[in-house]
């Protein structure tokens, strides 16, 4: 059984710093998705990591994924308010990004 | 291009009601999903679908139903409202079902049974 593990769950930050957060996961895949998603709103992708050794970086957000490992990571630079956010980490069932089997959520907050 | 959209916002239910939840997509999507989400969990995948007439359950469908007569929308069904099923619910599109690109969400319906 597939099972997708995050963590930390709650990370509390100082603007100006760097963090990862991990997801781990049971069973094989080649892709991993991440997404953002604010207090009391909808869910917004991120990245989609398609391929071992891929990264992706989006302005203070950099993305990696070790399929060797079942390890994808989040690293958060020179962090801002702005990122605040509950991030999360998706594993597909196979090949489709239908069926996605979800961790847990890391909640970020940022103070200035 | 209003993309995901989902109705109701919000709904209460007493326990033992029916009710169905809507999604519909404008982006001609052939993949859609049925997520809950709980407090200090993850998405939970209920049902989902990979085109008009097809649809599949997931990790959680007891208690709901769903069908696909057009590429559009995808209903969801509650049969017999339970606590239990207080959560909130999410849609989710994708254009290609093999997982190059990402899955698109609508605003979610917040659900409360009592």
């Amino acid at each position: 059984e597939l099972k997708v593990e995050q963590n930390p769950l709650f990370l509390s930050m100082q603007e100006g710093k760097n963090y990862t957060i991990y997801c781990n996961y049971s069973t094989t895949s080649d892709r991993l998705y991440w997404y953002r998603q604010d207090p009391g709103k909808s869910l917004e992708s991120l990245f989609v990591l398609l391929s071992n050794g891929a990264v992706k970086q989006e302005g203070r957000l950099m993305a990696s994924l070790d399929t060797k490992a079942r390890l994808s990571t989040l690293h958060i630079t020179a962090a801002v308010h702005d990122l605040s956010a509950t991030y999360f980490c998706a594993v597909p069932r196979g090949y489709s990004n239908y069926q996605l089997i979800w961790g847990a959520g890391t909640k970020l907050i940022i103070k200035p | 291009n209003a993309g995901v959209t989902q109705t109701p916002k919000f709904q209460v239910l007493k326990t033992g009601q029916s009710m169905t939840l809507q999604c519909a997509q404008d982006m001609n999507h052939e993949y859609m999903s049925w997520y809950r989400q709980d407090p200090g969990m993850g998405l939970r995948l209920i049902h989902y679908s990979v085109g008009a007439g097809i649809t599949d359950q997931g990790e959680v469908p007891n208690g709901y139903n769903v069908s696909r007569s057009t590429t559009e929308d995808f209903p969801l069904r509650l049969l017999s409202a339970a606590p239990s099923q207080t959560s909130v619910y999410f849609c989710a599109s994708s254009y290609k079902g093999t997982g190059e690109d990402e899955q698109f969400f609508g605003p979610g319906t917040r659900l409360t049974v009592l």
